[in-house]
């Protein structure tokens, strides 16, 4: 039972324009979200996250918006850049910052 | 480099080996947390630990796999007559407080692969 999912396995992006990931829950019980970026051969790195009490959240070319009826949250980078290729993962958790609950993540090609 | 310290980064065992799998946290921090990821798939907490403590091991299958993080050295995670659907790779994290805050970020490792021939 995938209670985070993130439906699109890859993404392909021109550089300079807006790359936007998706993710979808199904647990209203969630009240935190969080997305790590991952490149190969290293561990998650924490890049933003939002507050069930917010509907957005907005860290330099980062944004993330979070639509609580739809159940549904949006990873916005803009301008994106080469850099930001890598595998971006969409974690929720309820009571617990560790008993994170992950997406199987979005890879994002950048293309110069 | 003072970050999150996994090792062996790759590790092949055969079918009922013994699979022992390390972790040194961020300077400064106590806790430590376990995560294994499929292919295909997104990660899955399974243990979390403190200094000579188990906060939660409700992600780790009972038998097999066990966890520890003495006072002195490095967390291991454990796993005993490996089988093929062990094969993953295996992310430790650490934090300076815990569960003290959902605001608190947790600092990965690069992780170990594990095969099972």
């Amino acid at each position: 039972d995938q209670q985070v999912k993130q439906n699109s396995p890859s993404l392909s992006v021109q550089e300079g324009r807006i790359s936007i990931l998706n993710c979808d829950y199904t647990n209203s019980m969630f009240d935190y979200f969080l997305w790590y970026k991952k490149y190969p051969a290293e561990g998650p790195t924490f890049l933003i996250s939002i507050s069930s009490i917010k509907d957005k959240n907005e860290d330099g070319r980062f944004t993330v918006f979070l639509n609580k009826s739809a159940k549904h949250l949006s990873l916005h980078i803009v301008p994106s850049q080469p850099g930001d290729s890598a595998v971006y993962f969409c974690a929720a958790s309820g009571d617990s910052n560790y008993q994170l609950i992950w997406g199987a993540g979005t890879k994002l090609i950048i293309k110069p | 480099n003072a970050g999150v310290m996994q090792n062996p980064r790759h590790l092949v065992r055969r079918r009922g080996q013994e699979a022992r799998l390390r972790c040194s946290p961020m300077k400064g921090h106590s806790h430590v947390y376990w995560y294994r990821q499929l292919p295909e798939e997104g990660l899955k907490f399974m243990v979390y630990l403190q200094k000579e403590n188990i906060i939660d091991e409700s992600g780790m299958p009972k038998e097999r796999f066990s966890a520890e993080f003495p006072k002195e050295g490095p967390s291991i995670l454990r796993i005993q007559q490996v089988v093929r659907g062990d094969s993953a790779a295996y992310f430790c994290a650490s934090s300076p407080r815990g569960q003290a805050s959902t605001n608190e970020k947790l600092f990965f490792g690069s992780g170990t692969q594990l095969s099972v021939l």
